[in-house]
């Protein structure tokens, strides 16, 4: 049963503090997006790869995340340094891409980040 | 703007009803739609989709929805609701003019009551 995994479940920090999430793509998926989810934002799309190549980060606040894909079983999202506000639950998600074909995203459990 | 909408944060329903949950977008070309399921404390799931076709499209659990183009709508119906369809169920678009564009809608509550 393909699953993609994220790991650690759960995380707590002090702000300043760097945070690494990591996310392993179902095997044969050549798309990665990674998520935020507030009660108050509701989902919100933070960068998405293509064949490890990233397409779109506009939502990604570029001056502390930075998402990278170091191979193709492999996406981290990184904030350093890490604030209170960035207290949300980030899901990564796959899929697979066809031409222009596209199919659905599946999604991990997600990390539910608590900054202190 | 592009995007899409969920005009109702909750719905009601009686177990055995029923149910629609609504959702409406607004993209360039032909559009491709996601209903998405998100049970407490996990990822959210897919339902279904339309690409092309039938507008009438069915997935996981009962559940279907109808692409109507005139309308701009793609709503989410079950014939009779389960109170394990309690949930909150997502509507996604992707722009079917540039792909590397698609929305999330803000998610509606469905809670189904005995």
């Amino acid at each position: 049963d393909a699953r993609v995994t994220q790991t650690p479940r759960h995380k707590v920090t002090e702000m300043g503090q760097e945070v690494t999430m990591r996310c392993q793509p179902i095997l044969g998926h050549n798309t990665v997006f990674w998520y935020r989810q507030t009660m108050m934002q509701g989902l919100e799309l933070l960068a998405y790869f293509r064949n490890r190549a990233p397409l779109d980060d506009s939502g990604m606040p570029k001056d502390r995340f930075s998402a990278e894909m170091p191979d193709a079983t492999l996406a981290t999202l990184k904030i350093q340094p890490s604030e209170p506000r960035d207290s949300a639950v980030y899901f990564c998600a796959s899929g697979l891409d066809r031409g222009l074909y596209y199919n659905e995203q599946f999604f991990g459990p997600g990390t539910r980040l608590t900054v202190l | 703007a592009q995007s899409v909408a969920q005009p109702e944060d909750q719905v009601n329903v009686a177990e055995g009803n029923p149910l629609t949950v609504k959702c409406t977008y607004s993209v360039s070309g032909n559009p491709y739609l996601f209903w998405y399921v998100q049970y407490p404390n996990r990822g959210l799931q897919f339902l279904l989709k339309y690409i092309t076709g039938d507008n009438l499209v069915k997935g996981s659990y009962g559940f279907e929805a109808e692409f109507n183009k005139s309308q701009t709508s793609f709503h989410l119906k079950k014939p009779s609701a389960l109170v394990s369809d309690s949930a909150l169920y997502f509507c996604a678009v992707r722009d079917g003019n540039n792909f590397n564009k698609f929305y999330f809608g803000s998610g509606t509550k469905l809670n189904v009551k005995p």
